[in-house]
């Protein structure tokens, strides 16, 4: 498909469990962004890949949350030891240029993965 | 830090009818863009319309119109001509090249 994709679109974990939530970005799309969306609320910015670059993560709310995008395409955020309050829609978005270019580029989001954790 | 404000969580217009989205930011910067996204019911988030601070005229696109007050921080969204299908959450957003914030988002529904 053309669009951002994302596995597991839900994901229920027991606490202290780890988890790992899958983005496909648009082929081709430099930038990949990781949002928080706690159910009400309006996206939180976590991370930030230029290819493979993880150029910002000051988003990350522990270092429990780690994100990788090892060949500058698919990304895997990965949650260890999951607690109740990491439920949320976990949100990807890629844009075809990288920030900071001369002109800024629309970011396209996945569907987002549902993750509750009991 | 940059922040986005949007001071109506929720808001109701008739099918057909105009309403007007509020959105207020923070920044100082001077080259930033402003963006509008729609999350419907089904939670993909698409983009309505964009604006370059450094552009006067405000954006269009078909139905969709900004307000854009850059001196008062100020951008607000225009959806003419309500359809039902516009019922979903609105979000403003912000980018500086370095940054990328959402406001809180604004519920709106279409009624028939």
């Amino acid at each position: 498909g053309a669009g951002v994709s994302q596995s597991p679109r839900y994901k229920v974990a027991k606490r202290g469990q780890d988890v790992a939530l899958r983005c496909d970005p648009i082929s081709g799309h430099v930038s990949l962004f990781w949002y928080q969306q706690a159910l009400g609320q309006g996206p939180e910015f976590l991370t930030y890949f230029q290819n493979e670059a993880q150029l910002d993560k000051s988003g990350l709310p522990s270092d429990r949350f780690f994100a990788e995008r090892p060949e500058g395409s698919v990304s895997t955020l990965k949650i260890q030891r999951t607690q109740q309050e990491d439920s949320a829609v976990y949100l990807c978005a890629s844009s075809l240029k990288g920030l900071g270019a001369p002109s800024t580029d629309t970011q396209y989001f996945g569907p987002g993965t549902r993750l509750t954790v009991l | 830090a940059q922040t986005v404000t949007q001071s109506q969580p929720e808001m109701s217009v008739q099918e057909a009818e105009t309403v007007t989205l509020s959105c207020t930011y923070d920044t100082s910067e001077n080259n930033y863009y402003l963006f509008w996204y729609k999350q419907p019911p089904s939670r993909q988030m698409i983009l309505v319309i964009r604006q370059e601070a450094y552009k006067q005229q405000n954006a269009t696109e078909n139905r969709f119109s900004v307000n854009f007050q850059k001196a008062a921080k100020s951008f607000s969204l225009k959806i003419s001509d309500s359809q039902l299908g516009d019922t979903a959450m609105y979000f403003c957003a912000f980018e500086d090249g370095q940054n990328f914030v959402f406001g809180p988002g604004t519920r709106l529904s279409v009624l028939p």
